[in-house]
């Protein structure tokens, strides 16, 4: 079974923080995706990695960056954490591109007050 | 573009009763893949299925089932004799060919009452 770990269930954390959000998988898969749940939203896509030092920004990357040292892991960066990026936040990752599904981590829930 | 529409945001029936989840999707490809994901209360979602656009045929899997048409782009889900344990939010997804990243709909939230 493909098995995505995120660092924390539950976060809490002060404005202007840095913050790091951790995921790792352990099948080999190429790509790997960080989404924020919000009530009414949806899942919307962060950034993207499809290689190890590759990333590609997704639909709503300001205020995040990543980094994808290893391929097994994926981290999320707030650089300064503000209250609106109080979110639900998902990790993902696939075998290749389009057409294979996403498989996902249990989510970090983030507080930022 | 593409774009994913579930309509429904809240459904809630009572246990063993049938129900279906819409979900309509837009996009100018010729060749691409839908998806449904089931999110239950621990927060952890769950791949369902996948379908790609040349493949029309429905799909049954024990309680579950998914009606594709591209006539009308939609790609319904049907629980049937539903039980508490389906309680969970379900999300549509689709994503085109060549594209790495799956464009989800903003999920229905189904409560199944004993």
């Amino acid at each position: 079974d493909v098995k995505v770990t995120q660092s924390s269930r539950y976060l809490v954390k002060r404005t202007g923080e840095k913050v790091f959000l951790e995921c790792v998988q352990d099948m080999d898969h190429e790509n790997m995706f960080w989404y924020r749940q919000d009530p009414g939203l949806g899942l919307r896509l962060i950034y993207f990695s499809y290689d190890v030092k590759m990333k590609e920004k997704g639909d709503i990357p300001e205020g995040y960056s990543v980094s994808r040292e290893k391929k097994e892991r994926f981290s999320l960066i707030l650089e300064s954490a503000s209250t609106n990026q109080t979110s639900m936040y998902l990790c993902a990752s696939s075998l290749g591109g389009s057409g294979y599904e996403q498989y996902f981590g249990p989510g970090t829930r983030l507080t930022v007050t | 573009a593409q774009k994913v529409t579930q309509a429904q945001t809240e459904i809630s029936v009572v246990e063993k009763e049938d129900v279906t989840l819409d979900c309509v999707y837009e996009t100018r490809d010729t060749t691409y893949y839908l998806f449904w994901y089931k999110q239950p209360p621990s927060g952890e979602l769950v791949f369902l299925i996948r379908r790609n656009s040349f493949d029309e045929q429905n799909e049954i899997s024990g309680r579950y089932s998914w009606n594709f048409q591209k006539s009308t782009s939609s790609f319904n889900f049907t629980i049937t004799a539903s039980q508490v344990v389906d309680s969970a939010v379900y999300f549509c997804a689709l994503s085109e060919i060549g594209a790495s990243k799956i464009i989800f709909g903003s999920g229905t939230r189904l409560s199944i009452r004993p």
